[in-house]
Parts: C-alpha cells; structure tokens; sequence
C-alpha cells in the first residue's frame, strides 16, 4: 500500500543544535516533494521544493535533501530556535505540473531555549 | 493580497444540519483545493477545481460531501446532512497555474467544524 511516513510525531531539540526532519514514502514515484510548516489554529505554510533531479536544496538555515532511490527526503533547520517550533509536513507530488499533493501527518518540532 | 480567505473560521452545528464552508482564492490563481485535517489521518485532499472546474473530487468521502465553484472567486464545500465523524479543520487553498510547474499552495486559515 502506498505511505508516507514521517519520523515521529514529535521531536525535541535544543536551541542551537541542528533539527533533521524526515519524510520517508512507500509505493510513490514523486516528481517533487514540498515542505511545509504549520502553526497552531493556522494553515500550512510553503517552505522549499526539491525536484527528483535535485539532490539538495537550500534556503537560509533551512536544508533539504531528496533520495529517490531510498525514498526519503530529509529536512534540516540549523541553528534551531524557539521561534522554528511548529509542525513540519512533507507533501509529495506525484507528477511534474500543477497536480495535488499528498501530506505526510507531520513532525511537532519543539526547539527548547 | 489578503491571501486565502476562509468562513466561518469556526462552526459548530448539530447531526443533520446542513454546513456550508466558503473560500475565496488568492487573485489570479487557477487552482483551487479543498482539504480536510484531523488527528488520525492528517491532511487529505478532497476535491479540486482548475479554472473553475472540478478535476478531481475521488477524494470527497461520500455523497453528502459536495463542492462548487461558481466563479473564479468563490468556492464552496457542501455537508449535507453533518455527521460528529465530519468534524475536523477543513482547509481551502490555491495556486497558481503556470505550466509544467510544482507551485506551492496557498492556504487559507482553516473552519474549524465541530458536528455534535
């Protein structure tokens, strides 16, 4: 059946350290994968795209990486702060144009000052 | 832009009522999404429109669920009659529609249903 597994529901970091993220599919031949970050009582937020051609993206402390041979994306925020507290979703694309995403349940990441 | 626009941002209701969310899209934008959020199965896609016109609604979990787009505007999600297994954050986005592009969605702030 086809899954998309996101590490753990939740994950504590201390303030400083790097935060790794990851979304792992099963039965998916995504053209790209997105993440997001949503805030409580808020809708999701777009933070990177990665395409299957592009092995790593980055923007500001923000990193992503794509695996399309162990189907597995990884999401780093480094020099984490409180402020990066939130849930982070994975959502993969499943063909090259403007088609649907499909979410992975998330990570509750929680930077501890 | 005032971004995606969603009303009510919180509705509750009894078992059998009818419950109307609205959206109105980002300007400009040539899709539109409606999702459903809950605890156990996370965000799911259940309909969306391409210029106004419903592409894909498999997602729709049966036939209270319903969906319009009178305009490029104005998008509506139907529950007639709601049921408490309907309660959940439902969520509108858009996006835009350039070609062979993977476009971030925009999405509104969510209604809150609660069915009791």
């Amino acid at each position: 059946s086809q899954k998309i597994e996101q590490n753990s529901e939740a994950l504590n970091i201390q303030e400083g350290k790097t935060a790794t993220l990851t979304c792992n599919y099963t039965n998916y031949s995504p053209a790209y994968l997105q993440w997001y970050r949503q805030d409580p009582g808020r809708g999701p937020v777009f933070l990177l795209l990665i395409r299957e051609n592009e092995k790593e993206k980055r923007k500001e402390r923000l990193k992503v990486t794509f695996d399309t041979t162990l189907k597995q994306s990884l999401f780093h925020i480094t020099a984490s702060q409180p402020a990066d507290s939130a849930t982070y979703l994975c959502a993969l694309g499943l063909l090259s144009g403007n088609t649907p995403l499909v979410f992975g349940k998330g990570t509750r990441l929680s930077v501890i000052a | 832009d005032a971004g995606v626009i969603q009303s009510p941002r919180h509705e509750v209701t009894e078992m059998g009522q009818e419950v109307t969310l609205r959206c109105k899209p980002i300007s400009g934008h040539d899709y539109l999404f409606w999702y459903r959020q809950t605890m156990m199965r996370g965000l799911e896609l259940l309909i969306y429109f391409n210029n106004n016109v419903p592409i894909d609604d498999s997602g729709m979990p049966e036939d209270r669920f319903s969906a319009k787009m009178p305009n490029a505007s104005f998008s509506t999600l139907k529950i007639q009659p709601s049921e408490p297994r309907d309660s959940a954050v439902y969520f509108c986005a858009s996006s835009p529609g350039t070609s062979g592009g993977a476009n971030e969605q925009f999405f509104g702030p969510g209604t809150r249903l609660t069915v009791l």
